[in-house]
């Protein structure tokens, strides 16, 4: 059972695109967050949202935690944008990872 | 900007041997936390850490593994003797409030041989 879910695991985009990540969970949670692994490995927070719409840069993460569901949105895709993608669900004291978005921007 | 660090980078075990994994939190932040990810597979809760004492720890964090804050600066991993399955990243992360944004290190990659 995976308390978190995401969607696509793998997605390809031409530079430019807009880009969409859906993120559903099952637990109850206050927040939710979006991370980005680089390929190197190395784990950096974009975002952490409780309610509504958040946006930094080209990225917007949206939330709607009645439906238990929030996606994130890359605008103007760049190949600097691929990675993995990763949506988190705290409860408690402790995270729900879900398995990642793998996203390739092309030139 | 503050971060979050991680030593070692690299570390090779051998098998049954004792690891301890370091990390040094952001200095104002009271929850500490310990992932980590098998090569191919999605990150994986350790354990949380809040005032001296572990907060809360998943089904992984068995009696081979231990946490500590020695000296108020650094939070240690320890694994008492290590088997092949542990080879993976693991990260440390540190934040102000609980459930809150979390700040990740670079991650120490263990291989155990």
């Amino acid at each position: 059972k995976n308390e978190v879910e995401q969607s696509p695991q793998n997605l390809t985009a031409q530079e430019g695109e807009f880009i969409t990540i859906n993120c559903s969970y099952s637990v109850g949670i206050s927040a939710l967050h979006w991370l980005q692994q680089h390929p190197g490995g190395g784990i950096v927070s974009l975002f952490m949202l409780s309610s509504g719409k958040k946006k930094h840069g080209r990225l917007i993460a949206t939330i709607n935690i009645q439906e238990k569901h929030s996606s994130l949105h890359i605008t103007a895709s760049h190949p600097r944008d691929s990675a993995v993608y990763i949506c988190a669900a705290p409860t408690g004291n402790q995270f729900y990872f879900g398995t990642g978005t793998s996203l390739t921007v092309i030139p | 900007e503050p971060e979050v660090t991680q030593t070692p980078s690299h570390q090779v075990t051998q098998m049954g041997q004792e690891v301890i994994l370091r990390c040094v939190p952001i200095s104002n932040h009271l929850y500490f936390y310990w992932y980590r990810q098998i090569l191919g597979q999605k990150v994986e809760f350790l354990v949380s850490f809040y005032n001296n004492e572990i907060s809360e720890k998943s089904e992984i964090f068995d009696d081979q593994f231990s946490v500590e804050r020695p000296d108020g600066s650094n939070f240690t991993l320890k694994i008492r003797s290590t088997k092949l399955e542990d080879s993976a990243m693991y990260f440390c992360a540190s934040g102000f409030n609980r459930g809150y944004e979390q700040y990740f290190g670079p991650g120490t990659r263990l291989t155990v041989t």
